[in-house]
């Protein structure tokens, strides 16, 4: 079965460094998320990615978060300069198009701002 | 309102018994309802979906019951097995200006003794 492939999987970093989280989404699919879970709390939506552009973004996505999609396969989130509170479980996921397709979503990469 | 409240946090159930987990919101855009199911250092993986012009869904021991009315829903495992211990969340999607995303749940931590 075709999967969402996150790298890497742990991830620790100073405060004030910029982090790169990549993913590598299923191929066909058209749609991409960004989602966290802090841990012990709900996953939470951060950003999506349509035709090469943001479609839409949280509050939680300011400017120091940045996404692109490189090359066609690749999907990155960058950010500029991490903070404690940025420590968290990012997700990212894909989808074909349409309604009631589900999601996909890869193991995560666990970041930890020290 | 972007929420899905979800109860409870937490939950213990022995096996052969029923798991019940449950979910309400207010929006009146959202319109599909997934429920993720989560293993410690994975991502949420779709279990079981429903739209909302169904009351019900079944598929295995799983089945999604909605009430459109009440603006709830709730999913019931049957003769729940060990395996089956993990994080459940409910979610809905919501499209706005064209855009889609996933809302959760704060989910519920399912633990299932033998």
């Amino acid at each position: 079965e075709p999967e969402v492939t996150q790298t890497p999987s742990h991830q620790v970093t100073q405060m004030g460094q910029e982090v790169i989280l990549h993913c590598v989404p299923i191929s066909n699919h058209l749609y991409f998320y960004w989602y966290r879970q802090i841990l012990g709390q709900k996953v939470e939506f951060l950003v999506s990615f349509y035709n090469n552009e943001i479609s839409e973004k949280s509050e939680i996505f300011d400017d120091q978060f940045s996404v692109e999609r490189p090359d066609g396969s690749n999907f990155t989130l960058k950010i500029r300069s991490t903070k404690l509170e940025d420590s968290a479980m990012y997700f990212c996921a894909s989808r074909y198009r349409g309604l009631g397709v589900g999601y996909t979503f890869g193991s995560g990469t666990r970041l930890t701002v020290v | 309102q972007q929420q899905v409240k979800q109860s409870p946090q937490s939950l213990i159930v022995q096996k052969g018994g029923i798991s019940i987990i449950n979910c309400a919101y207010e929006n009146t855009a959202f319109d599909y309802f997934p429920w993720y199911q989560q293993f410690p250092g994975k991502g949420p993986a779709l279990l079981i979906a429903i739209r909302p012009d169904v009351s019900e869904k079944k598929e295995g021991r799983f089945t999604i019951s909605f009430n459109k009315s009440a603006k709830q829903f709730s999913l019931h495992i049957m003769d729940s097995q060990p395996g089956d211990s993990a994080t459940y969340f409910c979610a809905a999607t919501v499209t706005q200006g064209g855009s889609e995303k996933l809302v959760f749940g704060k989910g519920t931590k399912l633990t299932v003794n033998p």
